[in-house]
């Protein structure tokens, strides 16, 4: 079974400053791990996954997240925020044990950017 | 190359009416998951199909009900609608290996029932 806890419902950041959405993981199996953005109205959006290899991983728009085995941990930053990164931000987890694994989100982080 | 699509885009049902939401999974996309998102709230499986099959379920009742094409295109039906079933209805497909690189999402159906 897998769950994952998103550390606060709502950040609000100045535009330039850095963004940290905090994502903690628990999986019964070494998990493949996502982030999607949504925008009002439309759906998700694949930011960046890992699966295995580099712990590092970066994705679409400058936004990356490191895999913390010891702390299971995939946070989601970013170095400086622009107006256009508003939006709502989840945290996304599956088993690796192959089949047909379903995808289990978190509640989601909206993201506002103050100018 | 289009991706996930899903139809109708808005609806509006009467309680105890009965609905089906239509997608057509991404090109080369071979498995078809379905979600709820109410408002404020992640999405929330609720079940997938793979050749033609559910696969897996999440924590919904009988009322919703699926069914997936020979083409892979699916449908989400739910019966007996009640007020809480109104949310967005998000299609997700996935490649062979199934989702190992992450699910497409269509843009969702909003159903909102009265």
């Amino acid at each position: 079974a897998q769950s994952v806890t998103q550390l606060g419902s709502h950040v609000s950041v100045s535009e330039g400053a850095l963004v940290l959405l905090r994502c903690n993981y628990s999986s019964s199996v070494p998990p493949y791990l996502f982030w999607y953005v949504q925008y009002p109205n439309q759906g998700l959006q694949l930011l960046l996954k890992y699966t295995t290899g580099a712990t590092l991983v970066k994705g679409i728009n400058g936004f990356e997240a490191e895999f913390k085995k010891s702390e299971t941990s995939f946070h989601l930053t970013k170095p400086s925020a622009h107006m256009s990164d508003a939006a709502e931000y989840f945290c996304a987890v599956r088993g690796s044990n192959g089949g047909y694994q379903k995808v289990t989100f978190g509640i989601g982080t909206k993201l506002q950017v103050i100018p | 190359d289009a991706g996930v699509t899903q139809s109708p885009t808005h609806l509006i049902k009467t309680r105890g009416q009965q609905v089906t939401l239509r997608c057509s999974p991404k090109s080369g996309h071979d498995t078809v998951s379905w979600y709820q998102q109410a408002l404020g709230q992640g999405p929330q499986f609720i079940f997938q199909y793979y050749e033609e099959e559910e696969r897996q379920r999440g924590n919904f009742p009988d009322r919703f009900s699926g069914h997936q094409y020979p083409n892979y295109s699916s449908e989400l039906n739910v019966n007996a609608l009640l007020l809480g079933d109104s949310a967005l209805y998000l299609c997700a497909s996935a490649s062979p290996g199934t989702g190992r690189y992450g699910y497409t999402f269509g843009s969702g159906t909003r159903l909102t029932v009265v």
